[in-house]
């Protein structure tokens, strides 16, 4: 299956400080990106969906000035945490489909772990 | 999307077929059924999908009631690396105008266990 890539797998960084997260689809093209947020023991809450060349659409409930995504390119999308507090740990995943791909599948990355301190 | 239910946990034999059920009886006429599981602490992987006919791949199978009400997902010699949350998704599989069509909406999914 296609690969995403997603990068740092594991942050640790100072409340007040900003964390970006990488998503990349490594060998297809993604017009659409997803971002995903997981508690412990509890399922995947969709945060916003990336558009490749304009802004996201993010869900209800969710900061877009905190939750800043860039999806700049086909194949790598951003996710920024700003001003991260303790609140904001959590495993972000991010997800791709393949522009080509009339299956409509995601294929995801292996997630990233953040602990605000 | 329509809304699923599955079993909150199973437990299978290794090398024993694991059958995971899940009911989707508000399943409308361009939805299609897909599986992703996710092992403790990954992303999830993506399985299976189907609309109204059974499929096979590498990973497992899927049958789907004549009606669509519910499915089964079927991994047919469970390994110790089977274990994990599987996930039962209704959406549409054509790519949406709008993108609504594209998300994944997870719910609590299976938490399947496979011991010696």
């Amino acid at each position: 299956g296609a690969v995403v890539s997603q990068h740092p797998s594991w942050v640790i960084c100072k409340s007040g400080t900003s964390v970006k997260i990488e998503c990349r689809s490594l060998d297809f093209q993604a017009t659409t990106m997803f971002w995903y947020r997981q508690f412990p023991k509890q399922s995947l809450m969709l945060m916003a969906t990336s558009n490749e060349g304009s802004k996201a659409t993010y869900e209800q409930g969710v900061e877009k000035d905190k939750f800043l995504i860039n999806h700049a390119s086909l194949t790598l999308s951003t996710l920024t945490v700003t001003s991260a507090h303790p609140e904001d740990s959590s495993f972000y995943i991010c997800s791709a489909r393949d522009s080509r791909d009339a299956k409509n599948i995601q294929y995801f990355g292996a997630g990233t772990r953040l602990s605000v301190l | 999307d329509a809304k699923t239910t599955q079993p909150p946990s199973m437990d299978c034999a290794e090398g024993r077929a694991a059958n995971l059920p899940c009911n989707h009886s508000t399943i409308s006429g361009n939805e299609y059924v897909y599986w992703y599981r996710q092992i403790h602490s990954q992303g999830p992987q993506y399985i299976i999908h189907g609309l109204k006919n059974n499929e096979t791949n590498e990973m497992a199978s899927l049958i789907i009631t004549e009606d669509r009400k519910s499915s089964t997902l079927i991994l047919p010699h469970a390994t110790l690396r089977d274990t994990a949350v599987y996930y039962c998704i209704v959406r549409p599989g054509a790519t949406s105008l709008t993108g609504g069509g594209n998300k994944l909406t997870f719910g609590t999914g299976t938490q399947l266990k496979v011991e010696l």
